[in-house]
């Protein structure tokens, strides 16, 4: 069963314009997330974190907000650049586990 | 900068073969993780390992073992490939703690099983 989930597979922004991807999960548990983000035939690599005792996380052009009550967090870019195209992937952990439980993962393609 | 690569980017095998996935890390990592990467599900974890010769179930190890002989190399093996096992692997490594702490990954081993 999916305990993170970003329903939108695809996304499509003008450059210079804001994205916002979603991203909700399940399991109350969960106490870190973070976002990340793939290039074709490259690994995945960091881009944010978010703890759940803030509801909101700045660097640069990216922002995370984390509503707990909702379970639901984005991230937001803005400007958006053609650079940013990629796969975002998020993820979340919990009760100091060891591993990561991903999204399915949003395809963001800004448009020049 | 952390470093973790992987031994092929891309590997052809056939049905039946036994396949031999390699990972190394560079930042003396206590944890290590292997993932699977397939369209519409994401990343799913197969396995990891906290320490050297230790090891934990992911998600989906069903086909699947690993070897974690040296603290920086942690091997994926597919005892008998099948054709359901085409996909993009992905190897992570993290400091220790649990928690809060980063996964970095490799740039992946796109592997066809024929």
């Amino acid at each position: 069963d999916q305990q993170v989930k970003q329903n939108s597979p695809s996304l499509s922004v003008q450059e210079g314009r804001i994205s916002i991807l979603n991203c909700d999960y399940t399991n109350s548990m969960f106490d870190y997330f973070l976002w990340y983000k793939k290039y074709p035939a490259e690994g995945p690599t960091f881009l944010i974190s978010i703890s759940s005792i803030k509801d909101k996380n700045e660097d640069g052009r990216f922002t995370v907000f984390l509503n707990k009550s909702a379970k639901h967090l984005s991230l937001h870019i803005v400007p958006s650049q053609p650079g940013d195209s990629a796969v975002y992937f998020c993820a979340a952990s919990g009760n100091g586990a060891n591993n990561l439980f991903f999204g399915t993962g949003t395809r963001l393609t800004v448009i020049p | 900068d952390v470093k973790v690569t992987q031994s092929s980017r891309y590997l052809v095998k056939r049905t039946g073969e036994k396949v031999f996935l390699e990972c190394v890390q560079d930042m003396d990592h206590e944890n290590m993780f292997w993932y699977r990467q397939d369209p519409g599900l994401g990343l799913r974890l197969i396995y990891f390992s906290y320490d050297v010769k230790m090891k934990e179930k992911g998600d989906i190890p069903e086909g699947y073992s690993v070897s974690r002989e040296k603290k920086e190399r942690f091997s994926l093996i597919l005892e008998s490939a099948s054709t359901n096992q085409t996909s993009m692997y992905l190897c992570a490594s993290r400091h220790g703690g649990g928690g809060q702490e980063t996964q970095y990954f490799g740039p992946g081993t796109r592997l066809l099983v024929l």
